[in-house]
This record gives structure tokens, C-alpha cells and sequence, in this order.
């Protein structure tokens, strides 16, 4: 079984403030574990992923996450909030098996204040 | 190459009917999944077809149902429709439902409101 959990439905960042958004999983085996980005009335958009090569991944817009095994967390950060990041960002996992696998979280609302 | 499309973008229904949803998959891409999201609940998986079978469900009445065409684009029904059923529904699609580094890519969303 796999699940993910993402701590705070809502964050509130200054602009050029550090972004951190959580994520934490469960999996019987090693993961495979993403990051997407909504924004309003879109669909989500792949900002980067995981997928057992170097634990520290880079995606795109500046953003990039940490796999740390001995805490089961893949946390999402950014040294420095835009007002273009404002969005709903959703962590997901997948174990084996192909995409059907995927357990998206409920999602977290970032909100960017000028 | 054009992404993922749906149609309609926005799709306003009576209680009791049906509604159809269209995605067209990105070319060469073979797998199709569904998902609803409904306010507050996250993404829940739908459907998967793949190479014109469906290949698995989520946790969903039958009344939610759906095929793929044999060009891969699909269709999703949702007949008797209830004021529950309002939410977004994403298409993604992906080359291959077996790769391990399979990665989908998701439609714009179809907003389904129930009246």
C-alpha cells in the first residue's frame, strides 16, 4: 500500500520569502514520488520527480525537493517566492506498476503576499 | 506537438442527466486516465484505459464509465448524474502504462457543474 500526506492545505509566503511545502509518504518499496503544480482552472503540470537516481531533484520554475529515506519525506522548496508561484501543489507516489499506481495528496494552496 | 486536449472545457448539467467528456491524448500516446476532482477531495482516479481496453477503475459507481477509441482518444459518460458528481475532471495521458520512468501529462480539465 502507498499513501501521501501533505501537511498544511493552505501556505502563505512573502514575495522573496523561502517556499517550503510538505510531503510525506508511505510505501512498501521504494518510491517513486512527484511534484505537480494547478494552476487556477488548469490541469497540473509536472515540476519535477523522483525516481531512485540522486536524492536531491531540481524541476522546473526554481523549484526542486529532497527524498530523505529515513524520514519518508520528499519536501518542496524554493529559496525565493514570485507572485507567479501562487497555485495549488499536489505531491504524489507511485511504488511499481505503471501510472495507474500514482496516490496523489489532497494538496497544498500557496498564497504569494506582495 | 499539441498536449493533452479535453472538450468541453465547461459543461453545465440537470440532475438526472448524462454528461460526456472528451480527451484527445497527446499523438503516440497510447494510455488514457481519468480523474475527478472534486473541491476539497484531492485527485481521485477514475479510469485507465490503454490500446482501447479498460484496464482498470477506482472507486467509483458504474454509472461513471467510459472506452477509447481506437485513434486512444476517449470519452468519459457519467450518466444519472447528482449534484455530487460536480467537480473537475482531468485527462492525462501517458506513452507507455508499464515504464517505470512513465510520467503522464494532464488536459486542461473539463468543469462539470450539476444543477
Amino acid at each position: 500500500a502507498q499513501s501521501v500526506t501533505q501537511l498544511g492545505s493552505h501556505v502563505s509566503v512573502s514575495e522573496g520569502a523561502l517556499v517550503l511545502l510538505r510531503c510525506n509518504y508511505s510505501s512498501s518499496v521504494p518510491p517513486y514520488l512527484f511534484w505537480y503544480v494547478q494552476y487556477p482552472n488548469q490541469g497540473l503540470q509536472l515540476l519535477l520527480k523522483y525516481t531512485s537516481a540522486a536524492t536531491l531533484v531540481k524541476g522546473i520554475n526554481g523549484f526542486e525537493a529532497e527524498f530523505k529515506k529515513s524520514e519518508t519525506s520528499f519536501h518542496l522548496t524554493k529559496p525565493s517566492a514570485h507572485m507567479s508561484d501562487a497555485a495549488e501543489y499536489f505531491c504524489a507516489v507511485r511504488n511499481s506498476g505503471g501510472y495507474q499506481k500514482v496516490t496523489f495528496g489532497t494538496g497544498t494552496k500557496l498564497q504569494v503576499i506582495p | 506537438e499539441a498536449g493533452v486536449t479535453q472538450s468541453p472545457t465547461h459543461l453545465i448539467k440537470t440532475r438526472g442527466q448524462q454528461a460526456t467528456l472528451r480527451c484527445s491524448p497527446i499523438s503516440g500516446h497510447t494510455s488514457v486516465y481519468w480523474y475527478q476532482q472534486a473541491l476539497g477531495l484531492g485527485l481521485q482516479f477514475l479510469l485507465w484505459y490503454d490500446e482501447g481496453e479498460e484496464r482498470n477503475r477506482g472507486n467509483f459507481p458504474p454509472r461513471f464509465s467510459g472506452r477509447q477509441f481506437p485513434n486512444y482518444s476517449s470519452e468519459l459518460n457519467v450518466n444519472a448524474l447528482e449534484l455530487e458528481d460536480s467537480a473537475l475532471y482531468l485527462c492525462a495521458s501517458s506513452p507507455d502504462s508499464t515504464g517505470l520512468n512513465t510520467e503522464a501529462f494532464f488536459g486542461q480539465g473539463t468543469r462539470l457543474t450539476v444543477v
